[in-house]
């Protein structure tokens, strides 16, 4: 079945670059994402990337997919306290066109972000 | 825009009692999804609708569970009769209906549930 996996935490210094790796395991992911979740609050939607892209980039956030590896990982740049959350990868299956909506969530990462 | 409005945002109740979990989405957003997030099994789709219409409940968890979206501006997520496993933060999420319908979801701030 499919699955995403992350690994659980990552702690980086102020100022350093984070990068967060996500695997996946179904070969018909048509669209994959990043949410961030703070302490209390839902998930909010980072970034997405088609699968027919490599890479993504929006302003400090860089996102690079291989899909050969099933590989997303999510890189932070000059990673301020703000950044410290749980991030999740998450995966839209059923191919283009496909007839469900229906998301597939890692189990997150915690970054923490020391001063 | 307000965002997706989830009520309550916090709910205690006794074992047996029924829960009702409520959620108005994003105006113009035609899917309406339910999650439910706890530390043993992170994040879990319980339930999306279409145009108000279930399309999959493959992920409610038993016949305790029912959900419902009378209109476009409201569902509910219904417990009853409510078990402590059931404790956990209820998600409610809305995507648009276009070429992108899913691919957008918009989260709301979750209804913590603990049940004693």
């Amino acid at each position: 079945g499919e699955d995403v996996e992350q690994s659980l935490f990552l702690s980086v210094r102020e100022g350093d670059s984070s990068v967060i790796n996500c695997t996946y395991t179904d070969s018909s992911s048509t669209y994959l994402y990043w949410y961030k979740q703070e302490p209390g609050a839902g998930l909010q939607l980072l970034t997405y990337i088609f699968s027919n892209m490599d890479m993504k980039q929006d302003q400090r956030l860089t996102v690079l997919l291989n899909k050969k590896d099933k590989h997303l990982s999510l890189r932070i740049a000059d990673t301020q306290t703000g950044d410290s959350a749980i991030y999740f990868c998450a995966e839209k299956g059923g191919g283009y066109g496909g007839a469900t909506n229906k998301l597939i969530f890692g189990t997150g990462t915690l970054l923490a972000v020391q001063p | 825009d307000a965002g997706v409005i989830q009520s309550p945002r916090h709910e205690v109740t006794e074992m047996g009692q029924e829960v009702t979990l409520r959620c108005k989405p994003i105006s113009g957003h035609n899917s309406l999804f339910w999650y439910r997030q706890t530390m043993m099994r992170g994040l879990e789709l319980l339930i999306y609708f279409n145009n108000n219409v279930p399309i999959d409940d493959s992920g409610m968890p038993e016949d305790r569970f029912s959900a419902k979206m009378p209109n476009a501006s409201f569902s509910t997520l219904k417990i009853q009769p409510s078990e402590p496993r059931d404790s956990a933060v209820y998600f409610c999420a809305s995507s648009p209906d276009s070429l992108l319908a899913g691919v957008l979801q918009y989260f709301g701030p979750g209804t913590r549930l603990t049940v004693t």
